[in-house]
């Protein structure tokens, strides 16, 4: 069964680099044919995708995001993780990793817990 | 971006009854839509892809429609277990989007 888990700081300071890692079991991220990604869900954006990421390595942004995230993966841990930099209140929400069903522009079939995070000095 | 525009933003249904959940897209988005339902602190679980195929295990009294820019679901019966906020998600167009969601509440 695969599962998807978050870790990261729960809070942030304003202007500094929220981290977060996604720590798959059950599956090889990087040998299966699936896409994997990042959502967000806030009180004033609702559900908000940031990025995706294929088995290949190829990352696909947001464009509002693009020029703030980036994504880095760890084959040997299983895991892949984000950094969205210079973050303001508006960043505060909490964040899911995800897996798209086989493709770029897909359902998303498993979604992690999802982590809070919070933006304040 | 395409803009998903999800009707009523609170459904009140008693148990047993029928509840319709509408989402239209800003612009033709073809039959890619899912609909994802989310109880308070939990994650969103997949119902439907592909705007009607149900998905793994989800209870036949669920059923999608739509293409275009209309889309519906429809909760046939509703359980104890139903009451949750609905979400729509258009995912021909890069970056995906979703709507604001419908809360189906308890009447």
């Amino acid at each position: 069964q695969l599962q998807l888990q978050e870790s990261g700081p729960g809070l942030v300071k304003p202007s500094e680099t929220l981290s977060l890692t996604c720590t798959v079991s059950g599956a090889s991220f990087d040998k299966s044919d699936y896409f994997w990604g990042w959502i967000r869900q806030s009180p004033g954006k609702g559900l908000e995708w940031i990025v995706s990421l294929s088995y290949t390595g190829s990352t696909y942004n947001t464009p509002s995001l693009r020029s703030r995230v980036t994504i880095s993966v760890d084959t040997v841990r299983n895991r892949f993780s984000l950094r969205l930099n210079s973050v303001t209140a508006a960043d505060t929400a909490i964040y899911y990793c995800v897996r798209q069903s086989d493709d770029l522009l897909t359902h998303v079939d498993y979604w992690g817990q999802g982590t809070l995070v919070t933006v304040s000095s | 971006e395409i803009v998903m525009t999800q009707s009523p933003a609170t459904l009140s249904v008693s148990p047993g009854e029928r509840a319709t959940l509408s989402c239209r897209a800003s612009q033709s988005v073809s039959r890619n839509v899912a609909w994802y339902q989310q109880k308070p602190d939990q994650a969103p679980r997949l119902l439907i892809f592909g705007a009607s195929p149900r998905a793994t295990g989800v209870p036949a009294r669920f059923s999608g429609h739509g293409s275009g820019t209309e889309f519906t679901l429809t909760i046939s019966s509703l359980q104890s277990e139903d009451f949750a906020i609905y979400y729509c998600q258009q995912y021909h167009f890069w970056p995906p989007t979703f709507g604001r969601g419908t809360k189906v509440e308890i009447k």
